[in-house]
């Protein structure tokens, strides 16, 4: 089974400022034979199911704000909010979606500094 | 719009045996992988299942395998997960989820969930 770690686990940010989470994966995630990246990373907010942000570890979903940024290949990827906004406050989970069981990362809070 | 509506969940002792449901309107169904996903109280989230557009693959998390099912139902655009010989450690929010319009299988609409509590 894929392995996702996250790191941090927690993090605080001045509103204005970047904010960058890392996520890593056991083994890689990248699919030679259409070189996409099997990674999305998700937002959840309190009492809120996650919302997917990006996909394909890069790729933003319609109506995701574009202080939204996934990088990264094969196994190191993050996900990188230019200008942190309030209501951007949320633990953010990265998914491997490679390989069945589906795994996610542990998630990272991430609060205002 | 597109819609997912959990039911089912509830307070099951353990041993017991539930089984969820999710309503689904807003696109057309028997076109999409489904999942399942849930989320114990304050951790993290854990995929649990999922299931083809046809209903004939599905896959499970070794932590459920053999104990829970995944079905669906395309006519009545439902989605199932029967849940047996639960656990304390089942306890939590399960979400239905279905597949990103253009993101392979990740997962661009969810549910609001359901709340399953397995207690004595």
């Amino acid at each position: 089974d894929i392995v996702m770690t996250q790191s941090p686990d927690s993090l605080a940010v001045s509103l204005g400022e970047r904010a960058t989470i890392n996520c890593k994966s056991s083994q890689s995630v990248l699919y030679s034979s259409n070189n996409k990246n099997y990674l999305a990373w998700y937002q959840q907010k309190p009492g809120q199911p996650p919302k997917l942000l990006i996909y394909w570890a890069s790729t933003r979903e319609s109506g995701v704000p574009d202080r939204f940024s996934g990088g990264g290949s094969g196994t190191d990827f993050t996900l990188t909010i230019s200008s942190l906004q309030a209501e951007d406050v949320a633990v953010y989970y990265c998914q491997q979606y490679y390989n069945t069981p589906y795994s996610f990362g542990q998630g990272t809070k991430l609060e205002i500094k | 719009e597109v819609q997912l509506v959990e039911s089912g969940g509830g307070l099951v002792q353990p041993g017991g045996s539930l089984r969820l449901s999710c309503a689904a309107s807003g696109f057309t169904f028997s076109n999409y992988w489904m999942h399942w996903v849930r989320q114990a109280p304050g951790k993290g989230l854990v995929w649990v299942s999922h299931i083809s557009s046809d209903g004939t693959t599905t896959n499970y998390a070794d932590s459920v395998k053999g104990r829970f099912t995944i079905s669906r139902d395309n006519a009545k655009n439902t989605l199932y997960l029967q849940m047996n010989s639960l656990r304390a450690e089942d306890t939590g929010v399960y979400y239905c989820a279905r597949v990103a319009m253009h993101g392979g299988n990740s997962l661009g609409y969810w549910g609001q969930g359901t709340l399953v509590t397995v207690s004595s």
